[in-house]
């Protein structure tokens, strides 16, 4: 089973707009990344962003986590074709021992030219 | 490059036969997770290791699966007796920490994973 579900599923936009998805997740967390998988290819770390954080930027990324709602979003400004991607949110358990590492269902994200 | 390296790239496999995916970390890092991403999925977890110690298996999904990192540092995932609900991408991935997957400055490294289709 899943931890976290992404929204929207798949998301369509021209290239230079900005690209919102959001993650929620189930149990408290210790941290939450974000990764980008290419199509037939593994996926790369973008950001992490720690429980006790609310907001994060790096580059034209910016993330955001509310631990009350048990959600966050991650934004992508002016976007290009090669974001073109899925997108995952990932989890983590809260510390007491090994942290299991989950991930969500994805953000298929289609940057047209 | 020094990453993490998967083999076979490919494999497939007739119903009934056992199969063998490697997993090279990179050098020095600590944990080592298997997921197993099905087509449109999110990779799922099957299991983690802490250096040679398996520390949880419990996405397995039967005991046809079989992981193992013996010295702690390639590991192998064993499929046995294969059937086609097993086909899917299988990736692995590693980190520098040994307190788990994420620590807060440790991200995973993912290999490209070994696409097994089971006809």
């Amino acid at each position: 089973s899943q931890q976290g579900e992404e929204d929207p599923q798949a998301l369509s936009i021209q290239e230079g707009e900005n690209a919102t998805m959001n993650c929620s997740y189930k149990t408290s967390i210790n941290n939450l990344q974000w990764y980008r998988q290419n199509s037939g290819r593994g996926l790369v770390h973008l950001i992490l962003i720690r429980s006790n954080e609310r907001e994060k930027h790096s580059g034209r990324l910016r993330v955001t986590l509310d631990t009350s709602k048990k959600s966050s979003s991650l934004l992508i400004t002016a976007s290009r074709a090669a974001d073109t991607a899925s997108y995952f949110c990932a989890t983590d358990l809260p510390p007491g021992g090994y942290q299991k590492v989950t991930f969500g269902t994805g953000t298929k994200l289609q940057v047209i030219p | 490059g020094a990453g993490v390296s998967q083999s076979p790239r490919y494999k497939v496999a007739k119903r009934g036969q056992d199969v063998a995916l490697r997993c090279d970390p990179i050098s020095g890092h600590v944990s080592l997770f298997w997921y197993q991403q099905a087509l449109g999925q999110g990779p799922e977890f099957l299991t983690y290791f802490q250096n040679e110690a398996q520390l949880d298996k419990s996405g397995l999904p039967s005991d046809r699966f079989f992981a193992e990192r013996p010295e702690g540092s390639v590991s192998t995932l064993k499929i046995q007796r294969t059937q086609q609900e097993d086909s899917a991408v299988y990736l692995c991935a590693s980190s520098l920490t040994g307190t788990g997957g994420i620590s807060y400055n440790s991200p995973l490294h993912f290999g490209n994973g070994t696409r097994l289709t089971v006809t």
